[in-house]
């Protein structure tokens, strides 16, 4: 069954970095996910889909501060600089033939 | 660029069926991507309900699939959700989003605002 798993929360001081990961279940490591972030009161925007092997490509607008990267089963969304308005709830997703599965997203706190 | 509006009653009855519209703008329906819906209950997380292509073909989420009807107007260059016999449990925002477009890569690149529907007497 394909599933994702994210940590529920996350924290990281205002202008540090904070990784972010995404765990792909067994027999299912080389898929692709794409990561949405959704802030306080706001509907989702896609960010980026990350490739098993590490490759990104990002949608329109999205700052250089953010970056996807690949290891084994795991993807995952580094942002630099955090700004305040980087605290948001961050999913990931991704897809089978006729199926498109969420991961239960992270709630990233910038302190 | 793309740009997706649901449009629909804000309060639906138990066991009515729930009817919402996506109006699409900036990019032709029949251009070739899946277009999806999704929703998201009060303090939970995302859940996809569906997608269909232009020529109508579909995929539902499996746990919804018995109550799930999608259908799209070319023409007026919008897709619609009906999902029948409603509880409370679907009460949730309800969103339209882009689907993927090549035969490898199904993600959601461009939503709609939202929009939340209760299920109340």
């Amino acid at each position: 069954q394909l599933v994702l798993t994210q940590s529920p929360s996350a924290s990281a001081s205002l202008g540090a970095s904070v990784k972010l990961t995404c765990t792909l279940s067994s027999g299912h490591s080389t898929y692709a996910i794409a990561w949405h972030q959704q802030q306080p009161k706001k509907g989702p925007r896609y960010l980026m889909k990350v490739n098993s092997d590490g490759s990104h490509s990002k949608g329109d607008g999205i700052p250089d501060r953010f970056s996807g990267s690949s290891s084994g089963a795991e993807r995952y969304l580094t942002i630099s600089s955090l700004q305040s308005e980087d605290e948001a709830d961050y999913y990931c997703q991704t897809w089978d033939t006729g199926l498109r599965v969420f991961g239960g997203g992270t709630k990233l706190t910038v302190l | 660029q793309v740009q997706l509006q649901e449009s629909g009653p804000g309060l639906v009855k138990p066991s009515e069926t729930l009817s919402l519209t996506c109006a699409v703008s900036g990019y032709s329906m029949s251009g070739g991507y899946y277009w999806g819906w999704i929703r998201q209950p009060p303090g939970k997380g995302l859940e996809w309900i569906g997608s269909i292509y232009y020529t109508e073909s579909t995929y539902y989420n499996t746990s919804l699939k018995s109550r799930v009807t999608m259908s799209v107007d070319t023409s007026k260059n919008q897709f619609s959700l009906k999902l029948s016999s409603v509880t409370a449990a679907d009460t949730a925002v309800y969103y339209c989003a882009r689907d993927g477009k090549s035969s490898s890569s199904f993600y959601f690149d461009s939503w709609g605002q939202g929009t939340p529907v209760t299920v109340s007497p």
